[in-house]
């Protein structure tokens, strides 16, 4: 079964610059998760999706980030304008409904470097 | 407060030896789950066990075994016989709440096994 999908697995760009981070969670799975992992503050969780819905965007860091899930099997993160602070490695996840033990499965996560 | 507290930064281990990486957490919810993660030097998120707080007995997936002090707030994870593969980031997580599906991690601890 194909796991959670992410791209670009890299990406570099100049400061200023649009940034859209994509991701395909698995088939069935309700939820989806954005982190961001730097060595400075760890995973930290920026939003998260239940059937497409925003639930919680308490973890996003700023207006210049946004994320939409316009449907089951496709997310976007976007950072407009990017900042050299947000180098980071991201990482999508998502996982099934259940009763709480459901563990989140990560993608490979896209590593990002504002230059 | 910190959620999830991992006091060791890394830890070293003899290949086929058993290791225990320390995880304690803070909450005041009766429910809640702690999961544990591996990050390889690859950078991907591998889930590797799951303890809820009303399971009676630890949790246990192959080598890996999970000792759940309730009254201490501790979720070690322990790995038998160590292999050369385990060297990894291993991360806490906690989610809180039954329906909450936010994980906090810890900071990680860094383990290395000598052959």
């Amino acid at each position: 079964d194909a796991g959670v999908i992410q791209s670009p697995r890299h990406e570099v760009t100049e400061m200023g610059q649009e940034v859209t981070l994509r991701c395909k969670p698995i088939s069935g799975h309700d939820y989806l998760f954005w982190y961001r992992q730097t060595m400075m503050r760890g995973l930290e969780l920026l939003i998260y999706f239940n059937n497409n819905v925003p639930i919680d965007d308490s973890g996003m860091p700023e207006d210049r980030f946004s994320a939409k899930m316009p449907n089951a099997s496709f997310s976007t993160l976007k950072i407009q304008p990017s900042e050299p602070r947000d180098s980071a490695v991201y990482f999508c996840a998502s996982s099934p409904r259940g009763q709480g033990n459901q563990p989140q499965h990560f993608g490979d996560g896209t590593r990002l470097s504002i230059l | 407060a910190q959620k999830i507290t991992q006091t060791q930064p890394g830890m070293f281990v003899q290949e086929k030896e058993a290791v225990t990486l320390d995880c304690t957490y803070d909450t005041s919810d009766p429910s809640y789950g702690l999961f544990w993660y591996k990050q390889p030097s690859s950078g991907e998120m591998i889930f590797l066990i799951y303890q809820g707080s009303y399971d009676q007995q630890n949790a246990t997936e192959g080598r890996y075994s999970l000792n759940f002090q309730k009254a201490r707030k501790s979720a070690n994870l322990v790995i038998s016989a160590s292999q050369l593969g385990d060297s990894a980031m291993y991360f806490c997580a906690m989610k809180e709440g039954g329906s909450n599906y936010k994980l906090t991690f810890g900071k990680g601890t860094l383990l290395t096994v000598n052959p």
